[in-house]
């Protein structure tokens, strides 16, 4: 079946760091990939999105790209701030449904300490 | 443009009881989804609508939700009689049409159920 799979949270990191969150999928055709946030008491946002292979996505200085070899989306940037501290989750959306789910990771929080 | 509202935010209830949600879409999105976000874990879509009609509720407890979008604007879901594995945070999402990319969601409403 279609599913996504992110690396276990929480990642700390400090002010400036570099920031990657692993995700890679399993999925027939070819989905949509996306990055979603969820800042603290607030709703999901979409972040990133890529539509087909090798395309990058990129949204306040993160990026993914579509990795289909791997299966992978990777989330990157390369200096996170305080404000970059949220719940991330990676999510598909298959190429060829006739509907608009969006199937989600469990998600990954990021702290970003000063 | 206004965002998706949902309401209440919170709501505390003890099992057996029977609960409600409401969610009012962007205006002029014929697409509305709600998701079911269990602790730690990624939203899952419970039922999708396309204007008043049910797309997609493979995944929808029958024997106890329900949910309607009677003029094809806003949409209520509800619970009865609820158990305790119900308590989650309840999302709600709209976009343009199926197909559209991007769906927007609602700050959620998050339900214990006692």
């Amino acid at each position: 079946g279609n599913s996504v799979t992110q690396m276990e949270g929480p990642v700390t990191l400090s002010e400036e760091a570099f920031l990657t969150i692993n995700c890679t999928y399993t999925a027939t055709g070819y989905p949509s990939l996306f990055w979603y946030v969820q800042y603290p008491g607030e709703g999901l946002q979409l972040l990133l999105k890529a539509t087909k292979a090798d395309d990058k996505g990129s949204n306040k200085g993160f990026e993914a790209t579509y990795r289909k070899e791997t299966t992978s989306f990777h989330l990157e940037k390369g200096s996170v701030q305080v404000s970059d501290s949220a719940v991330y989750f990676c999510a598909l959306r298959r190429g060829s449904s006739n509907t608009g789910k969006l199937i989600f990771g469990q998600g990954t929080t990021l702290q970003v300490k000063p | 443009e206004a965002g998706v509202a949902q309401s209440p935010r919170y709501k505390i209830i003890e099992k057996r009881q029977s609960v409600a949600f409401w969610c009012n879409p962007i205006s002029g999105h014929a697409t509305l989804y709600w998701y079911q976000q269990i602790l730690g874990q990624g939203p899952k879509l419970l039922i999708q609508f396309q204007n008043n009609g049910v797309v997609d509720d493979s995944q929808l407890p029958k024997d106890r939700f329900s949910a309607e979008r009677l003029k094809g604007v806003d949409s209520t879901l509800k619970i009865q009689p609820a158990k305790l594995e119900d308590s989650a945070v309840y999302l709600c999402a709209s976009s343009l049409g199926p197909w559209e990319e991007t769906q927007y969601f609602g700050p959620g409403t998050r339900l214990l159920v006692l």
